[in-house]
Formats: C-alpha cells, sequence, structure tokens
C-alpha cells in the first residue's frame, strides 16, 4: 500500500538540479502507467502517462521512463523548481477500470 | 474549462449521522470513482460507475453507497457514519484514453 503524510519516503533535492523518483510495480500484465503530483491539501493531479508499448515518453521537464523487464517506472523531474514540492505516485491500471496506487514520495526542494 | 469538482470541502458529523458527499464533472465522463486517501495507505477505491444507473463496489465499499441519475453527478453517502470513516475522499472521472482526473477531495471527521 502507499503511505500517506509523515510515513512517506522523503526525496530532497537542491534548486536546479535533476530528480528522479521510482516505483515498482507488480502486475506485468498493466498496460497504462501514469503519474501524479498531489500537494498538501489537493487533489492529485495528472502529471504525465505511459502505455507499455513505450519505453520513454517526455513533457515539459519531466519524462517517464519504463522499464517492463524489471516492472520499474521513474519520473525524472529537470531543473526542479520549488513548486515542484509535493508528494508524487504512480497509477497503473489492474484489470477494467481497476488502478493500483503505487507507494508515494514526498519531494523537498532545497533552495 | 470543465472540471471536477467535491463538496463539501470540509465536514465534521457525529457518528451515526447520514452524510452525503457530493461529486460533479461537466466533461462528460462516463466513468467515474470514489476513493479514500488514509496514512498507510494508498487510494483506495471505494465505488465507481460505468455510467447511468450503474454503480459497484470497490474494495472498502462496506458502509458507503452511491447513485447515478445523470452523466454529471456521483454523490457518496454514508448511511451510518462511524469514525473509521474519518478520512479525506477523493472523487474521479475517467477519460476515454484511461486517464483519471481527481477532484479537490472532501476532508471528513466523524466525532
Amino acid at each position: 500500500g502507499e503511505s500517506v503524510g509523515l510515513h512517506l519516503p522523503t526525496l530532497s533535492v537542491q534548486e536546479g538540479d535533476n530528480s528522479i523518483i521510482n516505483c515498482a510495480y507488480s502486475n506485468s500484465a498493466s498496460d497504462y502507467f501514469i503519474w501524479y503530483k498531489q500537494e498538501s491539501g489537493k487533489g492529485p493531479q495528472f502529471i504525465i502517462d505511459i502505455r507499455s508499448n513505450m519505453d520513454k515518453r517526455q513533457g515539459q521537464r519531466v519524462t517517464v521512463l519504463l522499464n517492463k523487464t524489471v516492472k520499474h517506472l521513474s519520473l525524472q523531474i529537470a531543473a526542479t523548481q520549488p513548486g515542484d514540492s509535493a508528494v508524487y505516485f504512480c497509477a497503473f491500471d489492474a484489470g477494467t477500470y481497476k488502478y493500483i496506487f503505487g507507494t508515494g514520495t514526498r519531494l523537498k526542494v532545497l533552495a | 474549462d470543465a472540471e471536477i469538482t467535491q463538496s463539501p470541502r470540509h465536514k465534521i458529523t457525529e457518528t451515526g449521522r447520514q452524510v452525503t458527499l457530493a461529486c460533479h464533472q461537466t466533461w462528460n465522463h462516463n466513468n467515474m470513482f470514489w476513493y479514500r486517501q488514509d496514512l498507510g495507505h494508498g487510494l483506495r477505491l471505494i465505488h465507481y460507475s460505468y455510467g447511468v444507473q450503474d454503480t459497484n463496489k470497490g474494495e472498502v465499499s462496506d458502509g458507503y453507497s452511491v447513485s447515478r441519475s445523470n452523466t454529471e453527478d456521483l454523490p457518496l453517502t454514508l448511511e451510518s457514519a462511524a469514525s473509521s470513516q474519518t478520512s479525506v475522499y477523493f472523487c474521479a472521472s475517467r477519460d476515454s484514453g484511461n486517464t483519471i482526473y481527481f477532484g479537490e477531495g472532501s476532508w471528513l471527521t466523524v466525532v
């Protein structure tokens, strides 16, 4: 399951550095993967997605990498900014309209 | 802009009372979901709906019910609120590309 709040793993990065957040998934049949950003007191916000027929997808300052061999997903944020501070978690489909939400990671951007 | 809105955003209620959380989306999405988010757990699915008049139980549906009388709304009802139902509740809808979009959340405290 996912931990939210005090028990989350935390990644601290200097402003301007790149951030890499990782996620492992368990269902080898999963076809679709999503990264969400959740700021304190707000709902999860869609960042980027990737389908299983791809291994890399880029957005604005974000890149998602998918390694199906080891069932691993990562989110890379380039030139991390203070506004990137949030909890990030992945989601993957686990059957029709069912999604599993991965363990969240708290990203702290240090000035 | 199309969006998904929840109300109330914050509510305190007493044990045993019936509570309804409203969810309204203007994207015309057929698929809608209710999740709860708790410390130590990830997002857990309560109920979901594929369309009007369709409702289905999720993994933590006991004590909750939903109804779907139109495309836009999926209200969540707690029949007799219990302290274990103190949580943050997120409504979500899914687009044709499988992406789930979340509302801003409803913070419910049962005392």
